[in-house]
């Protein structure tokens, strides 16, 4: 029974190129969750969504940030024309009902380096 | 006013000793609250719910006091793998829909 698996692990990109990282949830679990962690700081909610819909997207930034839940395939977080305060750990997490009623799992990242 | 606050520490215990975090939160219309542990930027794992009347497991004991909105985590006998940051995790209600809402961390550091 595989967690939620998070591709790539570690991903490098330059100023202004496209960053795509992917999320499969837990088999059963029809809720993601995106967070990201900036140097130093606590996680922040970014996006929640369950298949083919955005539910809260209220912690994502205006622009460059995308999320998408396809009915097939894993989660999609998309950061366009990246900059260097791009740069943190982005977690996904899983959950096969909404929050609170059962605990979040969380995939083992994606560490984004913006050169 | 941040919506979940801990104090960052570090901690620097030794083996064996009893450690307490504390932490606060700003919406008195939380219901639901956990602690997980993270370990070097590894990702959060679930420690424990959080309840009203206490609860215990093992060497860890959380509490929730909702008159003054503070949530607290004490180990027992500190082992060296309890070396980790502990992150205070509230419920936010409002908006669309609920989320877990994570302080920044209280890294905890057991010496030999």
């Amino acid at each position: 029974n595989a967690g939620v698996m998070q591709n790539p692990r570690h991903l490098v990109r330059r100023r202004g190129q496209e960053a795509r990282l992917r999320c499969s949830p837990m088999k059963g679990h029809s809720h993601v969750y995106w967070y990201r962690q900036l140097p130093e700081e606590g996680l922040k909610f970014m996006v929640y969504l369950q298949k083919e819909n955005i539910i809260d997207e209220s912690g994502m930034p205006k622009e460059r940030f995308s999320a998408e839940f396809p009915k097939e395939g894993p989660s999609i977080l998309r950061i366009q024309q990246v900059v260097r305060g791009d740069s943190a750990a982005y977690f996904c997490a899983s959950s096969p009902k909404t929050v609170p009623n059962e605990k979040l799992f969380f995939g083992s990242g994606t560490q984004l380096s913006v050169l | 006013r941040k919506e979940v606050e801990q104090d960052p520490g570090p901690f620097n215990v030794p083996e064996g000793a009893t450690v307490a975090f504390n932490c606060t939160y700003s919406n008195s219309a939380s219901q639901s609250f956990f602690w997980y542990r993270q370990d070097c930027r590894k990702e959060p794992k679930l420690l424990m719910s959080v309840y009203s009347s206490g609860n215990e497991d093992g060497r860890f004991t959380a509490q929730l006091n909702r008159a003054s909105q503070y949530i607290s985590l004490l180990i027992r006998d500190s082992k060296l793998s309890d070396s980790a940051t502990y992150l205070c995790v509230v419920v936010g209600y409002g908006g669309a829909t609920n989320k877990l809402i994570f302080g920044t961390g209280t890294l905890l550091a057991v010496q030999p």
